[in-house]
């Protein structure tokens, strides 16, 4: 099946630690993205890469890190400098304008 | 860069009627405009969407219609029925190949 593929679907993590979540697309889109929901605030970009080994930053970049070594897969990284960072990740790729998401991940911190 | 203001943000409407989202645009550059439709724990999926050549599109009981003058598009449901229920976006790019932006969202209610 063709798709985005996000993991894990649900995490947990201790306050300071660095978490990676996966995705995955086999759609051969040249563009991904990463974005981040939270209740009431819509979806706000963080990262974007638009080719493979180029990253661009987006809204809320800060405490975040990306890296796209592939073109089918866009590992996020939360990391400790990450002030609010329990919420729900969506990621998506995108061959031209339209965008296509995966399930999401909903990261919690305790 | 581009802003984009929905609403309302929660809309509840008896099942058959019709439903209405409305979302505003800033740059006048833009060129693209989707509605997305998100359930429970899912990722949202596009529902339809428009170009800013075309003033309106229809599929089935959905319908996107585009004022560019006046810088909104909305997003018409008609017959309601409650699988409809969901969490609907409207976007926007800046413009050409830039990432969409987001409206906050509505929570729409189809009661039966």
């Amino acid at each position: 099946d063709g798709g985005i593929t996000q993991s894990p679907k649900y995490l947990f993590r201790k306050e300071g630690q660095n978490v990676t979540l996966s995705c995955e697309q086999n759609l051969n889109h040249d563009a991904m993205y990463w974005y981040r929901q939270d209740p009431g605030q819509g979806l706000r970009l963080i990262y974007y890469s638009q080719i493979v080994n180029d990253f661009q930053k987006g809204d809320i970049a800060e405490g975040y890190s990306v890296s796209r070594e592939k073109k089918e897969s866009f590992p996020l990284t939360v990391t400790s400098a990450q002030k609010n960072p329990t919420a729900f990740y969506l990621c998506a790729s995108s061959p031209a304008g339209e965008l296509f998401f995966g399930e999401g991940s909903r990261l919690t911190v305790l | 860069g581009e802003n984009v203001e929905q609403h309302p943000s929660t809309l509840s409407v008896q099942e058959g009627d019709s439903a209405v989202i409305k979302c505003t645009y800033s740059d006048s550059a833009s060129n693209y405009f989707p509605w997305y439709k998100q359930e429970l724990g899912k990722g949202p999926q596009l529902i339809i969407d428009i170009r800013s050549n075309v003033g309106e599109k229809k599929d089935q009981r959905i319908a996107v219609t585009l004022n560019k003058t006046a810088k909104h598009f909305s997003l018409h449901i008609t017959e309601t029925q409650p699988e409809d229920s969901a969490v609907y976006f409207c976007a926007a790019p800046f413009s050409g190949n830039t990432p969409l932006v987001f409206g906050k969202g509505t929570r729409l209610s189809v009661i039966a």
